[in-house]
């Protein structure tokens, strides 16, 4: 079957760095992508991994390991307005479907 | 640079009724188009995505339908509605490429039905 895990939760403090890690178990494989999405609002694309290895952009960092199943998104000199859902999402077969994780709800505080 | 309309933004409408959703996309040609459902405090689900002007494809069987007249047109119908049918239902778009994989979604509907 197709499985995504993700924390539900997680709380972090202005300007730390916080990781959020997912594991996935699906039928087939072709990249990782994390998006987020502030309440009430769109899912915004933040991240796409396809080789292992850690990618950079910004504040934002995600991490993928195949062999393991597994990829983090890292976010550094949090700000308040980094509160929101964390989805992982695996592009799994064809046509670009994409499978989602439930999503992990951070919430910044001062 | 692509946009992607949804509209309307809420709709609250009561069981049995119908339903149209309709998904517009602007600055691109021949995309792929999805539709998602999220549940409160659910992940994205999605229901029907389109390669191509009428080419459907049904992920979960419900009493749900889409259809895609044109190629940046994407509709999500119902004949009769459902309390399950509660949701924020999402529309993205993709470029239909082996090398671009990233899907953009629109603003959403928040549908309420009581």
């Amino acid at each position: 079957g197709q499985n995504i895990d993700q924390p539900t939760e997680m709380t972090a403090t202005e300007g730390a760095i916080v990781q959020i890690n997912c594991t996935y178990q699906t039928s087939g494989f072709n990249g990782l992508f994390w998006y987020q999405q502030h309440a009430g609002e769109a899912p915004t694309f933040l991240s796409y991994n396809v080789l292992d290895g850690l990618e950079e952009k910004g504040r934002f960092s995600s991490f993928l390991s195949r062999s393991k199943g597994y990829s983090y998104l890292l976010l550094k000199e949090l700000q308040m307005k980094d509160s929101a859902s964390y989805l992982c999402a695996v592009f799994s077969g064809g046509y670009n479907k994409l499978i989602f994780g439930a999503g992990t709800r951070l919430a910044v505080h001062p | 640079s692509q946009t992607i309309h949804q509209w309307p933004a809420t709709l609250v409408q009561p069981v049995g009724s119908p339903l149209s959703l309709e998904c517009t996309v602007e600055g691109t040609s021949n995309p792929n188009l999805y539709w998602y459902r999220q549940a409160a405090g659910r992940g994205l689900q999605l229901l029907f995505y389109s390669v191509g002007i009428g080419q459907i494809s049904s992920e979960v069987p419900q009493n749900l339908s889409a259809s895609r007249p044109q190629d940046r047109q994407f509709i999500l119908s119902s004949k009769k509605l459902l309390l399950s049918d509660s949701g924020f239902y999402l529309c993205a778009w993709s470029v239909r490429s082996q090398g671009s994989k990233t899907q953009y979604f629109g603003p959403g509907t928040r549908l309420l039905v009581l």
